[in-house]
């Protein structure tokens, strides 16, 4: 099973500052990576797609990076609802198709 | 509009049997794979499995197989997720999720919200 670490555990910014989140794979996931944003009460919300592609309706602010087992999330000037907990997800490439998350990484107002 | 509307909030006792929703539309149902996530209080989020309506395949993670069901009703276009012995550890979220690309989760449900408690 892939493992899918994120760093900073948690991240206190201001808004206006640029955010940057990170998240490892434990083996390559080649580009097969998702990045995802869930508010407090609320479902979660796909961001990124493909390690780099925004998702329908995704701020410009957003942006992805990386391939095989170290991907970015970056923020690049934090709005005040971009306060909210991130997560990263991959699926296998192969069958039987497994999929993972990493445990999260709260950006919070500083 | 993609839309997946979930079945409501539930309070069960251990041991009792329980059978949780998810209703697609603004999509051809058959044609996305449809698939279940967990929330525990405070936690993140968890991937439990994932099932084709078009043909019924299945698959579980591994930390969920063998303890709830997933299925689906192509003709009401409705997937389910069921437990027959429910413990008070269940208690969660539960998101269904689906997409047009069956590698990540493009449209999730509002979550239903299971309590199992004595």
């Amino acid at each position: 099973e892939i493992v899918l670490t994120q760093s900073p555990a948690t991240l206190s910014l201001s808004p206006g500052e640029r955010a940057t989140l990170s998240c490892r794979a434990s083996q390559s996931v080649s580009s097969y990576l998702a990045w995802y944003q869930q508010k407090p009460g609320q479902a979660p919300r796909l961001l990124i797609y493909d390690a780099s592609n925004r998702a329908t309706g995704i701020p410009a602010r957003f942006s992805g990076s990386g391939s095989g087992t170290d991907f970015t999330l970056t923020i690049s000037s934090l709005e005040p609802e971009d306060f909210a907990v991130y997560y990263c997800q991959q699926r296998s490439n192969w069958p039987p198709y497994m999929y993972t998350f990493g445990q999260g990484t709260k950006l919070e107002i500083k | 509009e993609v839309q997946l509307v979930q079945s409501g909030a539930e309070v069960k006792k251990p041991g009792e049997s329980l059978k949780i929703s998810c209703k697609g539309s603004g999509y051809s149902f058959t044609s996305y794979w449809i698939g279940w996530v967990r929330q525990m209080p405070g936690k993140g989020l968890e991937w439990m499995g994932i099932i084709y309506p078009g043909d019924s395949d299945t698959r579980y993670s591994p930390s969920f197989q063998g303890q709830v069901t997933i299925s689906a009703d192509k003709s009401i276009s409705t997937a389910y997720l069921q437990w027959s012995s429910l413990k008070a550890s269940d208690t969660a979220m539960y998101y269904c999720v689906s997409g047009l690309r069956s590698e990540y989760f493009q449209h999730w449900g509002q979550g239903t919200l299971v309590t199992v408690s004595s």
